[in-house]
């Protein structure tokens, strides 16, 4: 159990277009679901929490009306890239934790590229 | 704050010698700790999790690891390597599960 997954998988849009990215938790609740970004070669970087009915917390530096992120039901986080430049092409990793249990179950990754 | 170092950007082993990656943390409160593996192109996967019970942890594929509060490390290792271990290994900590932290990550190079 706890399978998270991401769609689409990769994704190649023009500059200037908005992409939308989908998490689900498929056979849990998640209360709250995070959303990372990964450099090549690099770390995980925490982009923003987001919590079922409620506005996303995003870390510092993140812009907020660039990555608009919606929780609207308990199994489904979307990640909404608006006015994408190359410069946001990046790999995007969503997770989500369960209620009582200490780890967050990762998605699969989404490979966005942007020309 | 709390925070994980990964000491070792790559490490290279043998097949069938001990994989060691080491990491140590810095939590003002008993931490969460946790390894996780990514193959290329792929999400992370769950190794191992430490949440205050024993304190030498074993996780799957052989993995383990052993919390020293002395040290606050969180080294992970396994005795004999295998060339699917060949992946980017990451530390995590955590204080509640809303806030994870990740460590600049390991990646593991097996030699046949």
């Amino acid at each position: 159990g706890a399978v998270v997954s991401q769609h689409p998988s990769r994704v190649i849009c023009k500059s200037g277009t908005s992409v939308k990215i989908e998490c689900r938790s498929l056979d849990f609740q998640a209360t709250t679901m995070f959303w990372y970004r990964q450099f090549p070669k690099k770390s995980l970087m925490l982009m923003a929490t987001s919590n079922e009915g409620s506005k996303a917390t995003y870390e510092q530096g993140v812009e907020k009306d660039k990555f608009l992120i919606n929780h609207a039901s308990l199994t489904l986080s979307t990640l909404t890239v608006t006015s994408a430049h190359p410069e946001d092409s990046s790999f995007y990793i969503c997770s989500a934790d369960r209620q009582g249990v200490y780890e967050q179950y990762f998605g699969p990754g989404t490979r966005l590229t942007v020309t | 704050a709390q925070s994980v170092t990964q000491l070792g950007s790559h490490v290279s082993v043998s097949e069938g010698a001990l994989v060691l990656l080491r990491c140590n943390y810095s939590s003002s409160v008993p931490p969460y700790l946790f390894w996780y593996v990514q193959y290329p192109n792929q999400g992370l996967q769950l190794l191992l999790k430490y949440t205050s019970a024993a304190t030498l942890v074993k996780g799957i594929n052989g993995f383990e690891a052993e919390f020293k509060k002395s040290e606050t490390s969180f080294h992970l290792t396994k005795p004999s390597a295998h060339m699917s271990d060949a992946a980017e290994y990451f530390c995590a900590v955590s204080f509640d599960n809303n806030d994870m932290r990740f460590g600049a990550g390991t990646r593991l190079t097996v030699k046949p």
